[in-house]
């Protein structure tokens, strides 16, 4: 698609429940990114996704999160029995492959706003 | 390890004044610098960026930034700023991988 697609926009849910948020790239971004940011705070490293490379999962808070990502598309961010302390917008953005010199976009979605109540 | 610092969490200029944006880095090599402005209730928008080559980057909106290796900075500036301006500015940093935004700087305007 023409940009980064997050689904849902907003997600209201129980603590203790789980949630998926999904992340749909740029056709041909290689390169896919996972951030938290939370109320008045800078965006959070979560994951990083290169091309078949084992992710980046330095960032993930707890191992209640996980993320997915098939082959160089759609990834999914998971968070099992959720905390208030969750709520947050995460952001996903994409990018072409690094390459000094060269063309290089990294474009972020709209984000999904979670909130746990 | 990579790390930002944005040591100015808010900042206030009139209308019309010059404007400067600090920011600091920590990267074992040459780094990618980035700028982003975030507008409330609006998404990241990539004002501009530093890969190599000239240290003085123009970006749109009429903001500039200076990549200063001796000073391990990136600080964004704007000759003349206007009301729109008002926003949340965020200084990254990245290699060949992912990149790590700092806290950012919310930016406001008086008329």
């Amino acid at each position: 698609g023409a940009g980064v697609s997050q689904s849902p926009s907003n997600k209201v849910t129980e603590k203790g429940k789980d949630v998926e948020l999904r992340c749909d790239p740029i056709s041909g971004h290689t390169a896919l990114y996972w951030y938290r940011q939370r109320l008045g705070q800078g965006l959070e490293f979560l994951i990083y996704f290169q091309g078949n490379s084992a992710p980046d999962k330095s960032g993930l808070p707890s191992d209640r999160f996980s993320a997915e990502r098939t082959g160089e598309s759609v990834s999914t961010l998971t968070i099992q029995r959720t905390q208030q302390e969750d709520s947050a917008v995460y952001l996903c953005a994409s990018s072409s492959p690094l390459r000094r010199g060269r063309a290089w976009g990294y474009t972020f979605g709209s984000g999904t706003r979670l909130t746990v109540v | 390890a990579q790390s930002v610092t944005q040591p100015d969490i808010h900042i206030t200029v009139s209308e019309g004044a010059s404007l400067e944006l600090r920011c600091n880095y920590s990267y074992g090599a040459t780094p990618y610098l980035f700028w982003y402005v975030q507008s409330p209730g609006q998404g990241l928008q990539l004002l501009l960026k530093y890969f190599s080559g000239d240290t003085l980057v123009q970006g749109i909106k009429g903001f500039e930034a200076e990549f200063k290796r001796s000073q391990s900075s990136f600080n964004l500036r704007k000759p003349s700023v206007h009301w729109s301006d008002a926003a949340e500015y965020f200084c990254a940093v990245g290699g060949d991988d992912k990149i790590i935004f700092g806290k950012g700087t919310r930016l406001h305007i008086l008329p």
